[in-house]
């Protein structure tokens, strides 16, 4: 069973630009979690998307958006970027609706922005 | 809102146990998850325990939770040079349970 697979892994971008982020989810896994890991903030939730609908969402500016497809796959966008969002994005899969037990995240390699 | 603290650094040698430390401080904490971060990686599942458990066991790890005092343990028997990684206790609550609050990491190096 393939993993939770983002793109690109590595990206370099100019103070201003936008970038694009892609995840792609377990298979038959419906939400898709988003989340920031810096040296100076550690890990920070973004938001999270559920059968294309965010669910929920976390302390963060507009500049931060996201969205899921039909097929679960979803992206984020960070539009008008600065220096401090240099970091690195992860994207966590789940079946979103636990039955019994915990909703366990699969999370992937994860996304590394540098911003100049 | 719920905050998770962890100790920074924890140093051990080959073949020790280690036990990592977290507190929380939401009581409404449903999940309390341990995850592994190699460099370079993502971040790797290792275990999970629900809130109404005081100990959960698997292979050489043992998770203990003491709901009293919001205090959440991680031992890793026998451990060895692959544990090195950085490890993070995450929280969180039913209503918002793919909402995962982490701690700042805590940076296990084993040494021979």
């Amino acid at each position: 069973k393939a993993g939770v697979t983002q793109t690109p892994r590595y990206l370099i971008k100019t103070r201003g630009q936008q970038v694009t982020l892609s995840c792609s989810p377990i298979s038959g896994h419906r939400s898709v979690s988003w989340y920031q890991q810096t040296p100076g903030q550690g890990l920070q939730f973004l938001f999270e998307y559920f059968s294309e609908t965010q669910r929920n969402k976390g302390n963060f500016p507009g500049r931060f958006s996201g969205r899921q497809f039909s097929n679960s796959r979803s992206e984020m966008n960070v539009s008008t970027l600065e220096l401090g969002d240099s970091a690195l994005y992860l994207c966590a899969s789940s079946l979103g609706q636990p039955s019994s037990g915990a909703n366990v995240l699969t999370f992937g390699a994860g996304s590394r922005l540098t911003v100049l | 809102g719920e905050d998770v603290e962890q100790s920074l650094f924890l140093s051990v040698r080959e073949g020790d146990s280690s036990v990592i430390n977290c507190t929380y401080t939401d009581s409404s904490s449903t999940y309390l998850y341990w995850y592994k971060q190699e460099p370079g990686a993502g971040l790797q599942l290792l275990t999970y325990i629900f809130s109404n458990m005081d100990m959960k066991q698997d292979q050489r790890l043992t998770v203990l939770l003491n709901k009293k005092d919001k205090h959440l343990s991680l031992r890793i028997a026998d451990t060895q040079t692959g544990d090195s990684a950085i490890y993070f206790c995450a929280g969180a609550t039913s209503g918002g349970y793919n909402k995962l609050i982490f701690g700042a990491g805590t940076r296990l190096a084993v040494h021979p």
